[in-house]
């Protein structure tokens, strides 16, 4: 069966440096890829998503992710973080038709 | 932008008590809704997959006479958790997936937590 690892469970960066969060699966194969992020006390949001195409995906608020299906990752990225960007982020990987397999999550804390 | 509401927002209740949780499409129409529950510092696990029509499909491990799911119209789904017990004790997620939109994007509610007694 499917599986995401995400491998950093704590991040602490500071404001403008640059962030990396790791993502692999485990099924190869054709993938649709999520990453969605929640900020304290809200709901799930989504970020981005691949399906097919550019492995280079942007999304939302800067950020983007990467699918090298080689290495089967998709981690995310965003070359200068913000103090709103604490959040807990979720990488996800649909399996068969409409199962969302998530990651356990990571969260991310930027000080000022 | 799709909005999925979910209420009550928090509950508790005692031990043996049922609990229902709305889910709700409030700008599309969802022929499948989700399930899921959140444990502290741990991801999101589906339980059900909820479809408009017809009867749930649960997952391994998880017990449909105790979490009852309907999915009575296009935009709305009840999670029924029956005779809760203190490990019942759980943040509730619900998602959705616009019927209309191909890319099989959920969008997720804000979810309910649950405290048994």
């Amino acid at each position: 069966a499917q599986s995401v690892s995400q491998h950093n469970h704590h991040v602490i960066l500071s404001e403008a440096a640059s962030l990396e969060l790791g993502c692999n699966y485990s099924y190869g194969g054709t993938v649709n890829l999520f990453w969605y992020v929640q900020y304290p006390g809200q709901h799930l949001q989504l970020l981005l998503k691949y399906f097919s195409g550019d492995p280079l995906v942007k999304g939302i608020k800067g950020f983007e992710a990467e699918f090298i299906k080689s290495k089967f990752s998709f981690n995310l990225r965003k070359p200068s973080v913000q103090w709103s960007d604490t959040a807990e982020y979720f990488c996800a990987v649909l399996w068969g038709y409409n199962k969302l397999i998530f990651g356990a999550g990571t969260r991310l804390a930027v000080h000022p | 932008g799709a909005v999925v509401s979910q209420h009550p927002s928090r509950v508790i209740c005692k031990s043996g008590t049922s609990v229902k949780i709305e889910c709700r499409s409030l700008d599309f129409q969802a022929t499948t809704m989700f399930w899921y529950r959140q444990f502290p510092k741990k991801s999101l696990m589906l339980m059900a997959t909820s479809n408009e029509g017809s009867k749930a499909t649960y997952e391994q491990g998880v017990e449909k006479d105790k979490f009852l799911i309907n999915h009575a119209s296009l935009t709305l789904s009840t999670l029924t958790v029956t005779s809760a017990h203190p490990e019942d004790s759980s943040f509730y997620i619900c998602s959705a997936r616009d019927s209309l939109d191909h890319l099989d994007t959920q969008y997720f509610g804000p979810g309910t937590r649950l405290t048994v007694l």
